[in-house]
């Protein structure tokens, strides 16, 4: 079974600075995929950035990046130069290997950006 | 390219009823999931669907059912709601299954059970 643990309930940062985002996992799966997802108050999912479990880069995607230590099992969000727009719930999630799409979802982060 | 669509946005039914959901996925797209969100118990898979098979399955009762057509829209029905089916209901598409693929997520529908 695969569990994601995010133990940050909420998180203030000012704008433009940076924030990290907790996200631990557990699987006994040796290869797996790692989701970080955005959802504002509309309540769509909006995807982030996605990291393989034999990837051995940390992935980016403009200001967001993937902090992955795999012999810890953590998979943090960086947030560089945060924006008011950055202001929503975040959730890290995980899908196992297998051609089924299910995606094992935390509790979430809620983000609140400050002036 | 257009996203995910759902319909309906919004939805209020009373306890008993049953209900319709449906979700049109990006073009291309074959695999469609569908995901419960509530306060209470977070994001829960239900189901999903690749070329109109079943593909995977979450823990929820017979009630809630789906399927999926050959333009690879799907439906999910609920029969014989109740007050705890109050939830976002999310679907999601992807051009197949697989680790990598990431899941585009449309808006939702917002289902209110009275």
């Amino acid at each position: 079974a695969q569990k994601i643990t995010q133990t940050q309930p909420g998180m203030f940062v000012q704008e433009k600075e940076a924030v990290t985002l907790d996200c631990t996992y557990d699987t006994s799966d040796q290869s797996y995929g790692l989701f970080w997802y955005k959802q504002p108050s509309s309540g769509e999912m909006i995807f982030l950035i996605y990291q393989g479990s034999y990837d051995e880069q940390n992935a980016t995607e403009g200001r967001y990046s993937l902090n992955f230590q795999k012999a810890r099992k953590s998979a943090n969000l960086v947030i560089s130069a945060s924006q008011l727009g950055d202001s929503a719930m975040y959730f890290c999630a995980m899908r196992g290997p297998g051609t089924a799409s299910k995606l094992t979802f935390g509790t979430g982060t809620r983000l609140q950006v400050t002036l | 390219k257009a996203g995910v669509t759902q319909t309906p946005r919004y939805l209020i039914k009373t306890r008993g009823q049953q209900v319709t959901l449906s979700c049109s996925p990006i073009s291309g797209h074959r695999s469609v999931s569908w995901y419960q969100q509530t306060p209470g118990q977070g994001l829960q898979f239900l189901f999903e669907y690749f070329s109109e098979t079943q593909r995977n399955k979450g823990n929820f009762p017979g009630r809630f059912s789906g399927r999926q057509f050959s333009n690879s829209r799907s439906e999910m029905n609920v029969s014989t709601l109740e007050l705890g089916d109050s939830a976002l209901y999310l679907c999601a598409s992807s051009p197949k299954g697989g680790i990598t693929y990431e899941q585009y997520f449309g808006p939702g529908t917002r289902l209110t059970v009275t």
